[in-house]
C-alpha cells in the first residue's frame, strides 16, 4: 500500500480565494482524521470520520471550514474564504481501529500558505 | 476538558545521554497512549505505544513507562544518537480507544548534540 496519499503538497494562496486539500486514506482503514499544525497551537484535530460519517467536528475553527468523505477512499477539507491565518500544515491521517492498537498512519501534509 | 500536557517543550542533551519526556492526561478512562515522532518536515510516526493493562514497555532503545494512579506516562530514550533529534508527541485517547480518537501533547523538541 502506498500509504495515506494527500494533495497539493503545497499550496499558496490569497486571502478570500476557496481552498481544497485532499486526502485517500490507507485501504481497508475505517477511520480518517484531518489535523493541523502550527508552531503556536501545535497539532490540532479539526474532524474526523467512522466509516465515512463524520464523528466529530468540534475542531473546526469556524463555518470557513468544510469537510467530506463521499466515500471510504477520498475526504475533502475546504476552506472557503481563506484567511491568512489559516496558513498551517494540515495532515490527514487514517487508522484501523482494534481492540489492540489504535495507530494512526499519517500523510506527507499539505502547507498551506495564505497571503 | 480534553488535555495532555506535555513536558518539557525543549530538550537539548549530549549524545550518549538519557532524554525523559513526560505527559500528564486528565481521564481515567483513557487506556491507550501513543508516542508518536516527527523528524522536520516530515509526517508524525508513531514509535511506541502502552496499553493500560501494563506499567512499562521497551523496544530497543526506547521505553515507555505508564502510572494509571497518578495519570502520568514517560518516554525513555536511552545511549540518544544525533539520529534522534526530532519532535515527539505523546497522545492519549481520553477515555476509551474504542472511539479511535487521538489527543496530542504540544510536542516536545530534542535536540541531541554530538
Amino acid at each position: 500500500d502506498a500509504g495515506v496519499i494527500q494533495s497539493p503538497r503545497h499550496e499558496v494562496t490569497e486571502m478570500g480565494q476557496e481552498v481544497t486539500l485532499r486526502c485517500k486514506p490507507i485501504s481497508g482503514h475505517d477511520y480518517l482524521f484531518w489535523y493541523r499544525q502550527t508552531m503556536m497551537r501545535g497539532l490540532e484535530l479539526l474532524i474526523y470520520f467512522n466509516n465515512n460519517v463524520p464523528i466529530d467536528d468540534s475542531g473546526m475553527p469556524e463555518d470557513r471550514f468544510s469537510a467530506k468523505m463521499p466515500n471510504a477512499s477520498f475526504s475533502t477539507l475546504k476552506i472557503q474564504p481563506s484567511e491568512p491565518r489559516d496558513s498551517a500544515v494540515y495532515f490527514c491521517a487514517s487508522s484501523l481501529v482494534w481492540a489492540g492498537s489504535n495507530e494512526q498512519f499519517f500523510g506527507p501534509g499539505t502547507r498551506l500558505t495564505v497571503l | 476538558g480534553e488535555n495532555v500536557e506535555q513536558h518539557p517543550s525543549t530538550l537539548s542533551v549530549q549524545e550518549g545521554d538519557s532524554a525523559v519526556i513526560k505527559c500528564t492526561y486528565s481521564d481515567s478512562a483513557s487506556n491507550y497512549f501513543p508516542w508518536y515522532k516527527q523528524e522536520l518536515g516530515k509526517r508524525p510516526q508513531l514509535i511506541i505505544d502502552i496499553r493500560s493493562n501494563v506499567g512499562e514497555k521497551k523496544d530497543q532503545r526506547i521505553a515507555v513507562t505508564l502510572n494509571k494512579t497518578a495519570k502520568h506516562f514517560s518516554l525513555h530514550i536511552t545511549e540518544t544518537q544525533p539520529e534522534d533529534s526530532a519532535v515527539y508527541f505523546c497522545a492519549d485517547t481520553y477515555g476509551s480507544s474504542n472511539t479511535g480518537k487521538l489527543i496530542f501533547g504540544q510536542g516536545t523538541t530534542l535536540q541531541v548534540k554530538p
